[in-house]
């Protein structure tokens, strides 16, 4: 059974990159479309993007221009910069797995918090 | 860009009683691409529904979807403890589309 576990800095300074990473366990990333989600607090569910390994990439035309994201076969892994963050990039942010067989997110990790501010 | 609107916000009932909640597109959405997910406190959403209608894998059947086009609706037949939460739903354009939106929400509460 693939789970996820999302890893980063849990702040970050106004106008600086955020960087977050999520490991991959139990399967290889070898396969399906690996995702970005976030949520600020209180709030719903923002799609920020996703990365297949092929490299192929799709983003929220809202976050495109600030939004990186890229995989590490070797280490299982795959990665999310978000540039130039505001106070509204406040959230809990997700890792998940797309299943392209029932289109839609079967599995999410645990969601780490990342807090904008000075 | 295709907006979700849930409705209530907010439902108010007690256990055992059953629960409708509402998914309304702003425009028609293929079925295909309709999915639920079910959200509890301090925890990662949890898939319930995918193709507007198929319970994912371990989803008790008290659990239902179904709609087409523009309007989708979520079913809890016999709410339980552990069914208050809150809901989204959610719509994928497809053939790697760059259009994949939540609605805002259905927050269920016991009465």
């Amino acid at each position: 059974q693939v789970q996820l576990q999302e890893s980063g800095p849990g702040l970050v300074k106004p106008s600086e990159t955020l960087s977050l990473t999520c490991t991959v366990s139990g399967g290889s990333i070898r396969s399906y479309y690996w995702n970005w989600i976030r949520q600020p607090p209180g709030k719903g569910l923002e799609w920020i993007g996703y990365i297949h390994h092929s490299g192929r990439t799709e983003y929220n035309p809202s976050l495109k221009s600030r939004v990186t994201t890229s995989v590490d076969t070797s280490k299982n892994q795959f990665s999310l910069k978000l540039s130039a963050v505001t106070a509204a990039d406040t959230a809990v942010y997700y890792c998940a797995k797309w299943e392209e067989s029932i289109k839609a997110f079967d599995i999410w990790g645990q969601g780490t918090m990342v807090t904008v501010s000075a | 860009e295709i907006v979700l609107t849930q409705s209530p916000g907010t439902l108010s009932l007690s256990p055992g009683e059953r629960a409708t909640l509402s998914c309304r597109a702003s425009q028609s959405v293929s079925s295909t691409y309709l999915v639920w997910y079910q959200q509890k406190p301090g925890q990662a959403p949890r898939l319930l529904i995918y193709g507007a209608s198929s319970r994912a894998t371990g989803i008790p059947d008290r659990f239902s979807g179904s709609g087409s086009g523009t309007d989708f609706t979520l079913t809890i037949s016999r709410l339980e403890p552990e069914d208050f939460a809150v809901y989204y739903c959610q719509r994928y354009g497809g053939g790697g589309s760059s259009s994949l939106t939540f609605g805002g929400g259905t927050k269920v509460e016991i009465k």
